[in-house]
């Protein structure tokens, strides 16, 4: 399983674009890229997915270059309601169900 | 319905009792998990379950006990657990077992071992 990199802490302030980085230099060809988000005292839960290029939701983008190792989340105009812990995962296509979290970044919101 | 639900919210309980979580879904989900998440940490996989099977165990100690009596159940019993051991315990399913498949996580169920 890919190893991956994010900061550990990141401060925004509402309204602004959040861009959150993850490296994953040793991705394998067959993993996806997905991001979890955790508030406090909760379960995380999935934003979004991806192999290659762009992908975009309703809650965020995900941009992944053509080498992939790395990827970036974008949270477009981030409320208070977005300070939580993002998690970002390579994992493969294996019928397996393991995910490993990394140490995740926390995102905190400022009025 | 796209929720997991898990009981109880908070249990507190001593070393040398015996408990059970609860987790259940209504997703038709084939896979359930579960993870263990210490303070400030991310969560940590225990147990996945597919089609009622155990098919991966991350080296849990056997205090930690495993059940999936249907498909829509998972159960974790708790025996002789140390003050260690004290944690978010949170539930996941997904469609299949498969890695890169969206899990639907619970709010988890906060335990304390006195």
């Amino acid at each position: 399983l890919a190893k991956t990199t994010q900061p550990i802490s990141m401060d925004s302030y509402e309204g602004q674009e959040v861009n959150i980085t993850c490296s994953h230099n040793n991705i394998a060809t067959n993993d996806y890229i997905t991001w979890y988000q955790q508030f406090p005292s909760q379960g995380p839960r999935f934003i979004i997915q991806g192999y290659k290029t762009k992908v975009t939701n309703e809650v965020a983008s995900l941009f992944i270059p053509a080498d992939r190792k790395s990827s970036t989340l974008s949270l477009p105009r981030v409320s208070l309601s977005d300070t939580a812990v993002y998690y970002c995962l390579v994992e493969g296509s294996g019928n397996t169900g393991k995910l490993i979290f990394g140490q995740g970044t926390t995102l905190q919101v400022k009025p | 319905d796209t929720e997991v639900t898990q009981t109880p919210k908070h249990l507190v309980m001593g070393m040398t009792n015996k408990k059970s979580l609860k987790c259940e879904q209504h997703m038709g989900h084939r896979a359930m998990y579960w993870y263990k998440q210490k303070a400030k940490k991310p969560p940590e996989l225990m147990f996945v379950y597919s089609y009622e099977k155990l098919s991966i165990n991350e080296s849990v100690p056997s205090r930690f006990s495993p059940e999936c009596p249907n498909s829509s159940l998972l159960n974790l019993h708790l025996h002789a657990l140390q003050p260690e051991d004290s944690a978010l315990y949170l539930c996941a399913s997904s469609r299949e077992a498969r890695s890169q498949d969206e899990q639907y996580f619970g709010p988890g169920t906060r335990l304390t071992v006195t």
